[in-house]
């Protein structure tokens, strides 16, 4: 079975502070790992998918970054409106040909004017 | 590019009622969906699957005569919560995708049963 873990789970950070989530995955041959921004009280927004070890992809202040093990989601100079839960998601071979995702926990990230 | 609209955002009914929600592909053809239910602080929990014209494939501990889940078309899935009470009280998102591209999803539905 395909396990997601998300560290930590909350982080706040000040402005321009940059730092880093994690996402550790345990998964029996990896499809894909997807990052997802979540707002309160809105679904999820796809970020990025990363596919094979080394790989690595970038969006404004955020990049993520892709191991046999876990996955980071840098966060350079944050800003304020960076502030959301960001989700990691795994798709392995026993998702089936429908391809699910199994989502960690999420980490709650705050951004401090 | 690739949106999904979802609807109704909030519904409040009593208990006993079937409520229906919308998930629309807008821009793209979505082979399959995917229904999920968000507790408070917790992750997403797939609730079922749906490809176009099949019936929906549902995750172990989910009711499917509880949880109606239609998918028409190509742009349109159905999830209709039959007779809700309210331990069906939760946050919705529906999802979809094409093919092999990464999931999309709405903005959820706040489900609300007195």
């Amino acid at each position: 079975e395909d396990q997601v873990t998300q560290s930590p789970e909350a982080l706040r950070l000040q402005e321009g502070e940059s730092s880093s989530l994690n996402c550790s995955y345990t998964v029996s041959g990896l499809r894909g790992l997807f990052w997802y921004r979540q707002d309160p009280g809105k679904g999820p927004e796809f970020l990025f998918t990363l596919y094979s070890a080394g790989e690595e992809k970038e969006k404004e202040r955020l990049k993520a970054t892709l191991t046999k093990k876990e996955s980071f989601l840098h966060i350079t100079a944050p800003k304020p409106e960076d502030s959301a839960t960001y989700l990691c998601a795994v798709q392995s071979p026993s998702s089936g040909s429908a391809r699910q995702l199994t989502f960690g926990s999420g980490t709650q990230l705050t951004v401090l004017p | 590019g690739a949106v999904v609209s979802q609807h109704p955002s909030r519904v409040i009914c009593k208990s006993g009622t079937s409520v229906k929600i919308e998930c629309r592909s807008l821009d793209f053809q979505a082979t399959t969906m995917f229904w999920y239910r968000q507790f408070p602080k917790q992750s997403l929990m797939l609730m079922a699957t749906s490809n176009e014209g099949s019936k929906a494939t549902y995750e172990q501990g989910v009711e499917k005569d509880k949880f109606l889940i239609n998918h028409a078309s190509l742009t349109l899935s159905t999830l209709t919560v039959t007779s809700a009470h309210p331990e069906d009280s939760s946050f919705y998102i529906c999802s979809a995708s094409h093919r092999n591209q990464p999931q999309h999803f709405g903005d959820g539905t706040r489900l609300s049963i007195l």
